[in-house]
């Protein structure tokens, strides 16, 4: 079966430090990946989506940025954290068709002081 | 464009109540697929379930049941006899191109 890691769970940061965090899917091959940022009560932001590896799209203009280099492994990343950036961070991954089912990891909780 | 609008931000409701969370779309796409998740506490978000456009059967699952309404573009989910563990967060989603429309959830507190 199919599973969706993601570290850390918990992040706590100064603002202008770096931040990288990974999510990695076992148990499929060819997966889209995305990852979503929630802000405190608020609804799901879709920040970058990837259909392939190398292959980066983005949905908002930001100081983030993400990178696939490996088929299963999806990492986002920042060079310089912002105080807006804190936030839930959810990776999900579909099959090969857009129209199947994301399903979503655990999250990562980052707090950026 | 496509869009997902969930009115209810939300919702209390005592225990064992019946609760509808409602859904409503707007998609020029002819094939389309609305789902609805649950976000409980620990922020992880749940599958519940998945439904394209040219099945509008009702589906009941245990406590669960979805109405799908393609004349009024509505995908709506109703707990039966709630209970505290429903307390979440409930979203609804539409397919678009590579992605998810989201809507903006709703919370519902089942109060013992």
């Amino acid at each position: 079966s199919q599973t969706i890691h993601q570290w850390p769970a918990t992040l706590v940061q100064p603002v202008g430090s770096p931040l990288s965090l990974e999510c990695t899917v076992e148990g499929t091959s060819n997966p889209n990946l995305y990852w979503y940022r929630q802000a405190a009560g608020r609804g799901l932001q879709l920040l970058f989506y990837s259909v392939g590896i190398g292959q980066i799209s983005s949905e908002v203009p930001q100081n983030l940025s993400a990178s696939r280099p490996q088929d299963r492994q999806f990492i986002l990343s920042s060079k310089k954290l912002l105080l807006s950036d804190s936030g839930f961070y959810l990776c999900a991954w579909t099959a090969d068709r857009s129209t199947d089912t994301q399903y979503f990891g655990p999250g990562t909780r980052l707090t950026v002081l | 464009a496509q869009k997902v609008t969930q009115a209810q931000t939300e919702i209390s409701v005592v225990e064992k109540e019946d609760v509808t969370l409602d859904c409503v779309y707007e998609t020029r796409d002819t094939t389309y697929y609305l789902f609805w998740y649950k976000q409980p506490p620990s922020g992880e978000l749940v599958f519940l379930i998945r439904r394209n456009s040219f099945d509008e059967q009702n589906e009941i699952s245990g406590r669960y049941s979805w109405n799908f309404q393609k004349s009024t573009s509505s995908f709506n989910f109703t707990i039966t006899a709630s209970q505290v563990v429903d307390s979440a967060v409930y979203f609804c989603a539409l397919t678009g191109t590579y992605k998810y429309i989201f809507g903006t959830g709703t919370r519902l507190k089942v109060l013992a």
